[in-house]
């Protein structure tokens, strides 16, 4: 399996401001996603960032408050904007695996939790 | 709209006994249902999948069950380790995507 590193872990931040978070596989991998956990719900899918081409967005979610790059087939950002403490939430990358016994399945790096005051 | 649901949100059982955990979806299409097991700081990894055309799959220690027309599966765990500890996530799929939609989780205690 894919190894994913994110950074940061964890932090803190002020209202009003924007953050951007990096994700770096060790093999070079055609999707990428990105997902959101909410205190106490289930993960949602933000977007797809597909390497040359703009991120696809999933419903409800839009590039001005949740840009991302996708440079290269090893890395890509996301950057949560204009921060209200509505997006307290661990975000987490993910990348496509393997297939097991048909199902796709998706590797997920250990995620970023963001909290915003 | 929630497609995935996991009713309960947490679990406690005695080391060595059966853990089942249960997850019921709203979508009759969906093609694959796959578990997840989450420790505190770290990513989801994946455990167990299911095709819908299966009732069954076992992989060690881990069994999953569909039942389609109930639109219910179940993950049973035996025996039950200390290590099982962990929020479980129960997530669903489409052929040939890899966008999964998850339940909210179940944190599973193992007691020793």
């Amino acid at each position: 399996s894919a190894v994913i590193s994110q950074k940061p872990s964890r932090d803190i931040c002020q209202r009003g401001t924007s953050l951007t978070i990096q994700c770096q596989v060790d093999s070079q991998v055609t999707m990428m996603f990105w997902y959101r956990q909410q205190p106490g719900q289930s993960l949602t899918l933000i977007a797809t960032a597909n390497q040359g081409s703009e991120a696809t967005y999933e419903s409800g979610f839009v590039i001005d408050k949740f840009p991302i790059s996708r440079p290269n087939l090893t890395f890509s950002t996301l950057t949560v904007s204009n921060m209200s403490p509505e997006d307290s939430s661990i975000y987490l990358c993910s990348v496509e695996d393997r297939r097991d016994s048909g199902a796709n399945v998706l590797t997920f790096g250990a995620g970023s939790r963001l909290t915003v005051l | 709209d929630q497609q995935v649901k996991q009713n309960s949100p947490s679990l406690s059982v005695q080391e060595g006994r059966i853990s089942i955990l249960n997850c019921d979806y709203t979508n009759s299409m969906f093609d694959y249902f796959l578990w997840y097991k989450k420790y505190p700081a770290e990513g989801p990894t994946f455990l167990i999948s299911i095709s819908s055309i299966k009732d069954k799959n076992e992989d060690g220690r881990f069994t999953v069950f569909l039942n389609k027309s109930a639109k219910h599966l179940s993950l049973h765990i035996v025996p039950s380790q200390p290590g099982d500890s962990a929020v479980y996530f129960c997530a669903a799929s489409y052929i040939n995507d890899y966008k999964l939609s998850f339940g909210a989780g179940t944190t599973v205690t193992v007691r020793a």
